[in-house]
């Protein structure tokens, strides 16, 4: 089946540091991926539609200086959290489309990452 | 816009009772529902799907019938077990951004 991977699955650093999260596609290649945001007994708020060579597109409210995306490859995509803050702390969560699905409709979710911020 | 609706949590029963989790939703066009199970620390699976109106998902004993007239994709079990204990989102595909309900916590105790 297909497989998502995200790099670190924990991670705690000092405030003011800058975090990188990587999301790998492991056995097939996506052009989307998307980046989700949870916070603690709540859903999934989506961050950015993230687009192989081209920039990612942000949701409302959500600093595109602050959250980076990268998606230098159809199985790569990376999340730097800069200046990273106490209330960045939470649960960063990444998908993956299928490229040969062409739509949205299948979603392969990454198992996630634990940002903690001192 | 799109959005979803499920009952709140958390839901609290014993070992081979009968579940339903209530899902609603509002979308244009005809989108495409799912149910995701989330357990402790992970990142969410895809539990069912379903793409059509009167299509019923299944998978490891969970359905889901897609019921365009009352808009809802109500998740059942006939028989839960300890280990379906989660937390279960109602998502729809609609437009091209997903939209997740707020997750629905299951308890199951022996």
């Amino acid at each position: 089946g297909a497989v998502v991977s995200q790099h670190p699955s924990r991670v705690i650093c000092k405030s003011g540091t800058s975090v990188k999260i990587e999301c790998r596609s492991l056995d097939f290649q996506a052009t989307t991926m998307f980046w989700y945001r949870q916070f603690p007994k709540q859903s999934l708020m989506l961050m950015a539609t993230s687009n192989e060579g081209s920039k990612a597109t942000y949701e409302q409210g959500v600093e595109k200086d602050k959250f980076l995306i990268n998606h230098a490859s159809l199985t790569l995509s990376t999340l730097t959290v800069t200046s990273a803050h106490p209330e960045d702390s939470s649960f960063y969560i990444c998908s993956a489309v299928p490229t040969s699905t062409g739509g949205t409709d299948t979603q392969y979710f990454g198992p996630g990452t634990r940002l903690t911020v001192l | 816009g799109d959005s979803v609706t499920q009952m709140e949590g958390p839901v609290t029963l014993s070992e081979e009772a009968f579940l339903t989790i209530n899902c609603t939703y509002t979308a244009t066009g005809y989108p495409s529902l799912f149910w995701y199970v989330q357990y402790p620390g992970e990142g969410l699976q895809l539990l069912l799907k379903a793409t059509k109106a009167d299509d019923k998902g299944s998978n490891k004993g969970f359905e889901a019938t897609y019921r365009k007239e009352t808009t809802s994709f109500h998740l059942e079990k006939g028989s839960v077990q300890v280990s379906d204990s989660a937390v279960y989102f109602c998502a729809l595909s609609g437009s091209y951004i997903p939209t997740f309900g707020r997750g629905t916590s299951l308890i199951v105790h022996p």
